[in-house]
């Protein structure tokens, strides 16, 4: 049962645009939700996190927004660069729980942004 | 502070085989987990340990298995390779596991099973 599904699949920005990724949860019990962004040949690394209780994150040009009714968040990348072209995913976790070290991952946006 | 550490990063080995994949978390860090990614299946969580214990694990079956070390070092092993078996293994570590704790991740064991 895939608990976290994320969309688009893949997306192409130019340069100066905006990325949106949208991502869509079941679990009730998930108080915790990171985004990752991984470049080939390397592990995912946390780019921002945010908790049920707060509706928007913003962290530079990264913000995630958050609609704990409809069981989204989403990441938009305002003024996205070419250096943001990587993989990204979003994730779950019932941190106050006893799912220990279980991050539940969606399937992941391959991003590319054109010069 | 030095990263997460996995050796070796690269792996080649055949159907039936075992083998055993290393990870050194950061310095202070006592919570480890293990995840397999493959393009099919995605990010999928094998299993976590603490203070040498394993606490939580995934829909694996049992030829997957891992240890913690009392240095927090871990090693996951996988017996009876598949062809299916083939993918990056990654490991991740956070200070303790809790409310808003963070896993970091090492650049993965990429194994290809033949």
């Amino acid at each position: 049962q895939q608990q976290v599904k994320q969309s688009p699949q893949s997306l192409i920005v130019q340069k100066g645009g905006i990325s949106i990724i949208n991502c869509a949860y079941e679990n009730t019990a998930f108080d915790y939700f990171p985004w990752y962004q991984q470049f080939p040949g390397k592990g995912p690394a946390l780019l921002i996190a945010i908790r049920p209780d707060v509706s928007e994150k913003k962290e530079g040009r990264f913000t995630i927004s958050f609609n704990k009714s409809a069981k989204q968040f989403s990441l938009h990348i305002m003024d996205s660069q070419p250096g943001d072209s990587a993989t990204y995913f979003c994730a779950a976790v019932n941190a106050g729980g006893t799912s220990y070290g279980k991050l539940t991952f969606g399937q992941g946006t391959i991003l590319t942004v054109h010069p | 502070k030095a990263g997460v550490t996995q050796t070796p990063r690269y792996l080649i080995k055949t159907r039936g085989q075992q083998v055993t994949l290393s990870c050194s978390p950061i310095s202070g860090h006592r919570s480890v987990s293990w995840y397999q990614q493959t393009p099919g299946q995605g990010l999928q969580f094998l299993f976590e340990y603490f203070s040498e214990t394993q606490r939580n694990k995934g829909n694996f079956p049992g030829r997957f298995s891992g240890r913690q070390f009392s240095n927090s070092r871990s090693e996951m092993n996988v017996s009876t390779l598949e062809l299916g078996d083939s993918a990056l293994y990654l490991c991740a570590s956070t200070l303790l596991w809790g409310a808003a704790e963070t896993q970091y991740f090492g650049p993965g064991t990429r194994l290809l099973v033949l």
